[in-house]
């Protein structure tokens, strides 16, 4: 199966910043996806990442908020904007193929003081 | 959208004994039903995943049953190991959308 590496691993911010998450896999993967992991929480999917067009977001995740780009069918970023405390969560890639099984990166803990 | 239901919240059995996690959803358009296993500190692991055109499927000790007209799916684990200690989601999707997860069940296995 694919491995994919998301980097930061873990970061500590202050609030009114900005972090850009990057996604990377080693093979070429049809569908991306963001999702978010509250401390202790289930995943809740932030936003599906499409190659060359805007990402597709779920209720309640806007672009201004979680800009997300996917330039290529390996490459995704996701960028926590204006944060605050309550942004703090670990936040996850997906990727899938045809097979629709999704499997996930490693995530990236983010802290924001 | 999609609702997931997943009970129970926490699930303690003997070592040796079987474990039963079950899950409904709301949307009768979801086709594909994957369950995850996260350890403390790791990312979520697909273990098994059903599709509506299925009833039941198998691997070796996990085996998920689905009830489409009652609209809910089950994980069952038997011969429960230490190993088998973790958090275990349930998870529902539509064709190639992202996947919709129920809030976990922390599976405790007592020695």
């Amino acid at each position: 199966s694919a491995v994919i590496s998301q980097k930061p691993s873990r970061d500590i911010c202050q609030r009114g910043t900005s972090l850009t998450i990057q996604c990377q896999v080693d093979s070429q993967v049809t569908m991306m996806f963001w999702y978010r992991q509250q401390p202790g929480q289930s995943l809740t999917l932030i936003a599906t990442a499409n190659q060359g067009s805007e990402a597709t977001y779920e209720s309640g995740f806007v672009i201004d908020k979680f800009p997300i780009s996917r330039p290529n069918l390996t490459f995704s970023t996701l960028t926590v904007s204006n944060m605050s405390p309550e942004d703090s969560s670990i936040y996850l890639c997906s990727v899938a193929n045809s097979g629709r099984e999704q499997y996930f990166g490693p995530g990236t803990r983010l802290t924001v003081t | 959208g999609e609702n997931v239901e997943q009970h129970p919240s926490t699930l303690s059995v003997q070592e040796g004994d079987s474990a039963v996690i079950k899950c409904t959803y709301s949307d009768s358009a979801s086709n594909y039903f994957p369950w995850y296993k996260q350890e403390l500190g790791k990312r979520p692991q697909l273990i098994i995943d059903i599709r509506s055109n299925v009833g039941e499927k198998k691997d070796q000790r996990i085996a998920v049953t689905l009830n489409k007209t009652a609209k809910h799916f089950s994980l069952h684990i038997t011969e429960t190991q230490p190993e088998d200690s973790a958090v275990y989601f349930c998870a529902a999707s539509y064709g190639a959308d992202g996947l919709t997860f129920g809030k976990g069940t922390h599976l405790i296995i007592q020695p």
